[in-house]
C-alpha cells in the first residue's frame, strides 16, 4: 500500500525566506503527484500537479519537483509571505486512489 | 478551473438524527467522487469512493450503513450520516476527479464541519 510522508510536520519562517517542503512516497508507480493548500476549516486548494513523466512544475512563486525513482517530491516557495501560512498537503495518485501525506503546517512571520 | 461545491459548510445536530451532505461538480461531469474525513491537525482519511450509477466502495473500517453514499448523477454525490453520535463530529470533505485523461486533477469541496451534540 502506498504511504506518503511529509517532512517537516511544522515550519515557521520569517517573511521573505525561501523554503522547501518535502513529500516522500513508498511506491514509485504513481500517475501523478499533486500539491494542495488547506486553510483552517476549509477545503483543499490545488496548487500544482506534476505528471509522472514530468520533473517539475512552476506557478508564480511555487515550484514543485518530482523524482519518481527516489519516491520524492518537493515544493519550493520563494520569497514567502504571511499569506502563505497554511497547511500544505501532497497527494500521490496511483490511478485508482489518491494517497495523502500528513501535511506540513507553515507559518510565515511578518 | 473546475469547481466542486459542498453544502452545508457546517451543521449542528442532535444525537440520533441524520445529516445529509451534498457534493456537486459545477462545471464538469464526475464519474468518481471521493469522501474524506479529517480530524483536527490530521491529514485526510479516505472514507469511500463514490461511483456514478453504482454502489460506493468503502474503505476498511468505515461502516457503510452508517455513512450512506449516493451518486445518482454525474454532478452530485451525497453523504448521509445516519443516527449521528458525538464521535461522528468531524470535518468531512468531498472531492471529484477531473475526467480529462491528460489532467487527472483532484478538486475539493470547501468541507462540512459536523458537530453532533
Amino acid at each position: 500500500k502506498q504511504e506518503v510522508t511529509q517532512i517537516p510536520a511544522a515550519l515557521s519562517v520569517p517573511e521573505g525566506e525561501n523554503l522547501v517542503l518535502n513529500c516522500s512516497f513508498t511506491d514509485s508507480a504513481i500517475y501523478n503527484l499533486q500539491w494542495f493548500r488547506q486553510d483552517p476549516g476549509k477545503g483543499l486548494t490545488s496548487l500544482l500537479l506534476i505528471q509522472s513523466s514530468q520533473r517539475e512544475q512552476t506557478s508564480g512563486r511555487l515550484n514543485a519537483s518530482l523524482d519518481k525513482s527516489s519516491g520524492r517530491s518537493t515544493l519550493y516557495i520563494a520569497a514567502s509571505q504571511p499569506g502563505d501560512s497554511a497547511t500544505y498537503l501532497c497527494a500521490a495518485n496511483t490511478g485508482n486512489q489518491f494517497y495523502f501525506g500528513t501535511g506540513t503546517s507553515l507559518t510565515v512571520i511578518p | 478551473g473546475a469547481v466542486v461545491s459542498q453544502h452545508p459548510s457546517w451543521v449542528i445536530c442532535k444525537s440520533g438524527t441524520s445529516v445529509k451532505i451534498e457534493c456537486r461538480s459545477l462545471d464538469f461531469q464526475a464519474t468518481t467522487m471521493f469522501w474524506y474525513r479529517q480530524f483536527p491537525k490530521q491529514s485526510l482519511m479516505l472514507m469511500a469512493t463514490s461511483n456514478e450509477g453504482s454502489k460506493a466502495t468503502y474503505e476498511q473500517g468505515v461502516e457503510k450503513d452508517k455513512f450512506l453514499i449516493n451518486h445518482a448523477s454525474l454532478t452530485l454525490s451525497t453523504l448521509t450520516v445516519t443516527s449521528a453520535h458525538p464521535e461522528d463530529s468531524s470535518f468531512y470533505i468531498c472531492s471529484a476527479r477531473d475526467p480529462k485523461p491528460t489532467n487527472e486533477k483532484l478538486f475539493f469541496g470547501s468541507g462540512t464541519q459536523l458537530s453532533v451534540l
